[in-house]
């Protein structure tokens, strides 16, 4: 079954400290893959994806994540974190694939990041 | 664009009334779903329409939850009678294309007492 695991609930780190966020997925071909941020009380937005080809992706607001198959794993890094960056971060995966897209997307269970001045 | 919008922002209703929530897309896009979150159980969709119809619905809870998107510009998630259980945020989303970045709305709260 197509699944998405997010290993740390809580994070804690200090501003200007690096950050990774934790992705694991289990899906039975090459996945498409999303994280997502999600500032309290506010929807979700989208950060980066990975469809194919590098499997090293940038995203906005200084994020990127890698991809790596052997792995089934998604990491979300960013070298700087900012205390503005506190939120909850989702990692999903595009389910039900087809040629040239998904039709629906399946969610870990989030990450709580807080960042300490 | 304004962005996916919802409405109400809360809603706080007793439990056997119904509750409906609404949901107005982005224009142009093809696409709408809803989602409920959880503590217990994280993000779920629960429905999803492409131009309108619904093409997958497998993750509606039960018979008390119903969609509708009677055009393009609308959509309303309705829940009759409504239970405590019910209680969650419910986020609705659109995409121009099959596939697409999903674009989020900024939910609506619903509490059941």
């Amino acid at each position: 079954a197509q699944s998405v695991t997010q290993p740390d609930i809580h994070i804690t780190v200090s501003e200007g400290a690096s950050l990774e966020l934790r992705c694991n997925y289990s899906y039975g071909a090459t996945p498409y893959l999303f994280w997502y941020v999600q500032s309290p009380g506010q929807g979700l937005q989208l950060l980066l994806k990975y469809f194919s080809g590098d499997t090293l992706v940038q995203g906005i607001k200084g994020f990127e994540a890698e991809f790596k198959r052997s792995q089934s794993s998604f990491n979300l890094r960013k070298p700087s974190v900012h205390w503005s960056d506190a939120a909850e971060y989702f990692c999903a995966v595009g389910a039900n694939r087809f040629s040239g897209g998904y039709n629906k997307l399946i969610f870990g269970a989030g990450t709580r990041l807080a960042v300490h001045p | 664009d304004a962005g996916v919008i919802q409405s109400p922002r809360h809603e706080v209703t007793e439990m056997g009334q119904e509750v409906t929530l609404r949901c107005k897309p982005i224009s142009g896009h093809d696409y709408l779903f809803w989602y409920r979150q959880t503590m217990m159980r994280g993000l779920e969709l629960l429905i999803y329409f492409n131009n309108n119809v619904p093409i997958d619905d497998s993750g509606m809870p039960e018979d008390r939850f119903s969609a509708k998107m009677p055009n393009a510009s609308f959509s309303t998630l309705k829940i009759q009678p409504s239970e405590p259980r019910d209680s969650a945020v419910y986020f609705c989303a659109s995409s121009l294309v099959q596939g697409g970045e999903q674009y989020f709305g900024p939910g609506t709260r619903l509490t059941v007492t």
